[in-house]
């Protein structure tokens, strides 16, 4: 098993542009979300998901959205990149809703 | 929502010394608690897990105890490495969520 896959693991945008990062797990698991990761402030929770076709928000959806078409995958989208969105991103999915396994992050900088 | 307080960093030991990292927390019911540990340049690992009141997670030398009555789930570790050096983060699960709350993490650094 792979486990949790993230690409890009680095990646540069200029303000206002869009991007995809992608999150892919192979564990056959239902709960998944994403969070990221800023100096001083741990892990916040952008959107998650607990189940195909199904996604709510969390701490800091603000200029993200998300969508879950099917089990394994779960990207997550900027539609208009600006620079306080600068920070590392990571990819987290869950058997029970417990227990998460991380992906190996995306650092992403916006100029 | 659930909220997490860790000490603040960063905490420097030399090695072998004695490992104590503060958590408390609070949250809706019991849910299980986390410690997961971040390697420079690496992502994130679970250290250990307890899922329910005094229960004692271990994993590599560290100790947790679900600590109900007070609310927390601080780490220990009698004998730290220079390997041991690393971001630890504390974290409830958010059981409406089926996610992590996390705390703002706590950067230990080892010095032979």
């Amino acid at each position: 098993n792979a486990g949790v896959t993230q690409t890009p693991k680095f990646q540069v945008l200029k303000t206002g542009q869009s991007m995809t990062l992608q999150c892919a797990q192979d564990m056959n698991h239902e709960y998944m979300s994403w969070y990221r990761q800023d100096p001083g402030m741990g892990l916040r929770l952008i959107h998650y998901s607990v189940g195909a076709g199904i996604t709510d928000q969390g701490e800091v959806p603000n200029g993200y959205n998300v969508s879950r078409s099917t089990t394994e995958d779960f990207p997550l989208r900027l539609l208009s990149a600006a620079p306080s969105q600068t920070s590392v991103y990571f990819c987290a999915s869950s058997l029970d809703g417990d227990e998460q396994f991380f992906g190996p992050g995306t650092r992403l900088t916006v100029l | 929502g659930n909220s997490v307080t860790q000490m603040e960093g960063p905490v420097t030991l030399s090695e072998e010394a004695f490992l104590t990292i503060n958590c408390t927390y609070t949250a809706t019911g019991y849910p299980s608690l986390f410690w997961y540990v971040q390697y420079p340049g690496e992502g994130l690992q679970l250290l250990l897990k307890a899922t329910k009141a005094d229960d004692k997670g271990s994993n590599k030398g560290f100790e947790a105890t679900y600590r109900k009555e007070t609310t927390s789930f601080h780490l220990e570790k009698g004998s730290v490495q220079v390997s041991d050096s690393a971001v630890y983060f504390c974290a409830p699960a958010d059981t409406g969520r089926r996610a992590l709350t996390f705390g703002s993490g706590t950067r230990l650094q080892v010095q032979p």
